[in-house]
């Protein structure tokens, strides 16, 4: 069956580190993949979207890599503040059209 | 530019009653999504439009969930009648389009509550 798997225990980590979020799936073949940040009482909110054709995709301290192969992306916070303290969902891209599917998110808390 | 609209943001029922929720996307985006969000768990979409029309609603429990977006803008997703498991938190999206690279935009959310 299809599925996809984020790390379910909270990542905790200090201000000022990197912090590295997994997301693996299995049975699929998305064209793209993205990432969402959801705060407590808010909807997510897009972050990246990454092409199965890019292996790494920036935009300002967020890193996005997608390996096809490992069926895998991985997700980058680096020097991570408190602020980004929240739930991060990864979603394929799937059927051919904008139809999401979400993984159950991981939910990051940076301490100062 | 103001963001998705949904109203209420909470609401709690006992079991068996009707409960209605209300979506505003933003101006000029075609596209709307109903998703439901069970706790600790990732949005799961019920139904999408293209402009008023539903073209994937497989996921929506028809039995019990109805769904309608009148002159392709605001839309109403209603639970009657409303079980214990129908508690989630529902979420409204748009998009501009229906291309995989449209970026879907989120609302709120209502939190329902089934006693």
């Amino acid at each position: 069956s299809q599925k996809i798997e984020q790390n379910s225990e909270a990542l905790n980590i200090q201000e000022g580190k990197t912090a590295t979020l997994t997301c693996n799936y299995t049975n699929y073949s998305p064209a793209y993949l993205q990432w969402y940040r959801q705060d407590p009482g808010r909807g997510p909110v897009f972050l990246l979207l990454i092409r199965e054709n890019e292996k790494e995709k920036r935009k300002e301290r967020l890193k996005v890599t997608f390996d096809t192969t490992l069926k895998q992306s991985l997700f980058h916070i680096t020097a991570s503040q408190p602020a980004d303290s929240a739930t991060y969902l990864c979603a394929l891209v799937y059927g051919g059209y904008n139809k999401l599917i979400f993984g159950a998110g991981t939910r990051l808390a940076v301490h100062p | 530019e103001a963001g998705v609209v949904q109203s209420p943001r909470y609401k709690i029922i006992e079991k068996k009653q009707p409960v209605a929720f209300w979506c505003n996307p933003i101006s000029g985006h075609n596209t709307l999504y109903w998703y439901r969000q069970n706790l600790g768990q990732g949005p799961e979409l019920l139904i999408r439009y293209e402009n008023e029309e539903a073209v994937d609603d497989s996921q929506l429990p028809k039995d019990r969930f109805s769904a309608e977006r009148l002159k392709g803008v605001d839309s109403t997703l209603k639970i009657q009648p409303a079980e214990l498991g129908d508690s989630a938190v529902y979420l409204c999206a748009s998009s501009r389009d229906r291309g995989e690279l449209d970026t879907q935009y989120f609302g709120p959310g209502t939190r329902l509550t089934v006693l």
